[in-house]
């Protein structure tokens, strides 16, 4: 019963090629997020969608997509994929809907590490 | 956001009692200081929150500076599950749900 859950855990592929990683939260919140942790271990958040709406968006690649089926999903696809794209990739849900967002607790997922050789 | 300042990384011995220092000086009034932690080979996890009085929970307890331009996050009785990065973030309003992570504290603990 994972509140958070990402699919694949582990991901290796070649340059060039387009993959996609999988988020569903099953805690029922509105809100959720992509972030990137690079090889230095900087966590920077990429995109925030609340209600399958897009209401952050960093600056990122065209080549990166989120896709919200539905708020309990978040998807991620990544085009071209890029020696510098391996990294861990998290993803995070809140509550939404709230007066105070600064307030809201976060619940990440385990992270997918992305390997792109 | 205002930036937070938080050693690279501390020390302690498990069952000892941890204080995490962070000092946020240009803090604004409506900026929320939260605690965050990672688990080596995990995703980050919420740990506390508060605005201006100290605040207590199952997990740690956060004590506020008067000013507001520190804070400190205490581990009563260190084990050694609690080795992990410990970010302070400060939250204001106007960046809304964006969790803004710095290069937070390495905790290690000793047996």
């Amino acid at each position: 019963d994972t509140a958070v859950s990402q699919t694949p855990k582990y991901l290796v592929t070649q340059m060039g090629n387009d993959k996609s990683i999988k988020c569903e939260q099953n805690l029922g919140h509105d809100t959720m997020y992509w972030y990137k942790q690079d090889s230095k271990k900087f966590l920077k958040i990429m995109f925030s969608y609340n209600n399958k709406e897009l209401i952050i968006n960093e600056t990122v690649p065209n080549r990166f997509s989120p896709k919200s089926p539905d708020k309990a999903h978040l998807n991620l696809h990544i085009n071209s994929l890029e020696l510098g794209d391996s990294a861990v990739y998290f993803c995070a849900s809140s509550q939404g809907g709230l007066r105070a967002p600064n307030q809201e607790t976060q619940y990440f997922g385990p992270g997918t590490r992305l390997l792109v050789l | 956001d205002a930036k937070t300042t938080q050693p690279n990384s501390m020390e302690s011995n498990e069952e000892e009692p941890v204080h995490l220092p962070c000092n946020h000086s240009t803090i604004s009034g409506t900026d929320y200081i939260h605690w965050y932690r990672q688990l080596p080979s995990q995703g980050p996890e919420y740990v506390i929150h508060g605005l201006t009085s100290n605040v207590n929970n199952r997990m740690a307890s956060l004590a506020i500076a008067e000013d507001r331009k520190s804070s400190t996050l205490i581990l009563h009785r260190a084990t050694l599950r609690d080795a992990a990065v410990y970010y302070c973030i400060l939250r204001g309003y106007s960046s809304a749900s964006k969790i803004i992570f710095g290069s937070g504290t390495r905790l290690s603990i000793r047996p």
